[in-house]
């Protein structure tokens, strides 16, 4: 069974760095795009960025480059986004996701297995 | 940059009614296309793949078309559990990858 397993809840302050994770099982990881998803409060899905675990290419959407940084770890199975120094904008539930299909330089058309999100508030 | 457009925003039915929602895309699309359902406090759940193929245990009151800019999703039969935000979503033309703003399916 394919699961995305998600890190839980942050509350941090402005400036703070912070790193969640989406752990994949039940699927070759290296072989599946992995997308990265914010929803603000009471918004609408934004696509981040998504990363190829078998070589780590990463694209990133224009509104999020130099905002935040993608990675993997190929040993675990997981994947990550990670921000150096939060805003109080970064408020949100962050959701990956497993992109059906493509190859090594194209993901898939659509995501088929979401995790279960991971929220974080950032707040003085 | 690439637009998708929902319409419309919200829709108010009643259980047992027809749902039509729609999406427009900026330019046209290849069969990269998709859409989801998200529930309260849930993650969004894949409905349709490839502009019209039902995703793995999707009921088949749920059903969708479209080619190039216009695409559609249609429930045919409104069920309680149904009521929800509706998401599209495009990979044809990327980075980025590109979700509507979403239709909010509310009881009437």
């Amino acid at each position: 069974e394919v699961q995305l397993v998600q890190s839980g809840a942050e509350v941090k302050k402005p400036g703070e760095s912070l790193k969640i994770s989406c752990k994949a099982s039940g699927y070759t990881f290296n072989n599946y795009w992995i997308g990265w998803v914010r929803q603000m409060p009471g918004k609408g899905l934004e696509w981040m960025g998504i990363i190829y675990p078998g070589d780590s290419d990463t694209r990133y959407s224009p509104s999020f480059e130099g905002q935040v940084s993608i990675s993997v770890d190929k040993s675990a199975n997981t994947a990550y986004v990670q921000w150096s120094s939060l805003k109080a904008s970064d408020t949100a539930m962050y959701y990956c996701a497993r992109s059906h299909g493509g190859n090594a330089n194209t993901p898939g058309d659509y995501f088929d297995y979401w995790g279960q999100g991971s929220l974080v508030t950032v707040s003085s | 940059e690439f637009v998708l457009t929902q319409s419309p925003a919200t829709l108010s039915l009643s259980p047992g009614e027809r749902a039509t929602l729609s999406c427009r895309a900026s330019q046209s699309v290849t069969n990269s296309f998709a859409w989801y359902q998200q529930k309260p406090g849930q993650a969004p759940r894949l409905l349709i793949y490839h502009a019209s193929n039902r995703a793995a245990g999707i009921p088949a009151r749920f059903s969708a078309s479209g080619s190039g800019t216009d695409f559609t999703l249609t429930i045919s039969s409104l069920e309680p559990e149904d009521f929800a935000v509706y998401y599209c979503q495009q990979r044809s033309t990327w980075p980025p990858i590109t979700f509507g703003q979403g239709t909010r399916l509310e009881i009437k």
